[in-house]
């Protein structure tokens, strides 16, 4: 069965620059969330986003932005990354805002 | 301050035996129950949820029960196999659709033959 799938895996930036991650839902699924793993830490969440209006809102900095676009998929705007940004973002997917979650296998950013 | 918990950063069983794993949170707010499994360098995999109406469910090897007044739930895997040495996350949601969630620091269950 078709996953989530992110882009790029792994990105590597210098303090400053700006990223752009990507996100495509599993099909029909009309629901995106990102969150941020820091090292050693539990994933924590950033945005989400249901039939391309945002939904609901975590601890997404400033400096970061989010949509969602008319097939679904998502793109998570990062601006001004600091060292703190180093993590691994994941996407997750599912139908109408109901649970479960499904998540992709994140891509790594590292910021030198 | 970390709304859910799990205060077992590792555990160790032995193959064929049964692997609990414990969740702790303290939002009362909190009304669905999430588990998920997670290999290095993947994401996580959904295996079992609870709503707070329920008290146990159930799928194949994997069992999740809930304590809704000591806000305590627990992960039974039985037979315990090889294949399930992973890290293993706790998650909660309030349900109000499209919510985040909100994540315990996981256990690091590994399956001794």
């Amino acid at each position: 069965a078709a996953g989530v799938i992110q882009s790029p895996r792994h990105l590597i930036k210098e303090k400053r620059e700006t990223a752009t991650l990507k996100c495509y839902p599993i099909p029909r699924h009309d629901t995106v969330y990102w969150y941020q793993q820091g090292p050693g830490q539990d994933p924590q969440f950033l945005i989400s986003f249901y039939e391309k209006m945002q939904s609901d809102k975590g601890s997404i900095p400033d400096r970061f932005s989010a949509q969602q676009f008319s097939d679904y998929h998502s793109e998570l705007n990062m601006s001004s990354l600091e060292l703190g940004d180093s993590a691994l973002y994941f996407c997750a997917s599912s139908f109408e805002g109901q649970q479960p979650q499904h998540f992709g296998d994140g891509t790594r950013l590292s910021i030198l | 301050d970390q709304q859910v918990k799990q205060n077992s950063p590792s555990l160790s069983v032995q193959e064929g035996r049964i692997s609990i794993l414990n969740c702790d949170y303290t939002n009362s707010m909190f009304d669905y129950f999430l588990w998920y499994k997670k290999y290095p360098a993947e994401g996580p995999t959904f295996l079992i949820s609870i709503s707070s109406i329920k008290d146990k469910n159930e799928d194949g090897r994997f069992t999740v029960f809930l304590n809704k007044s000591a806000k305590h739930l627990s992960l039974h895997i039985v037979p315990s196999q090889p294949g399930d040495s992973a890290v293993y996350f706790c998650a909660a949601s309030d349900l109000g659709g499209a919510d985040g969630l909100t994540f315990g620091k996981g256990t690091h269950l590994i399956i001794q033959p």
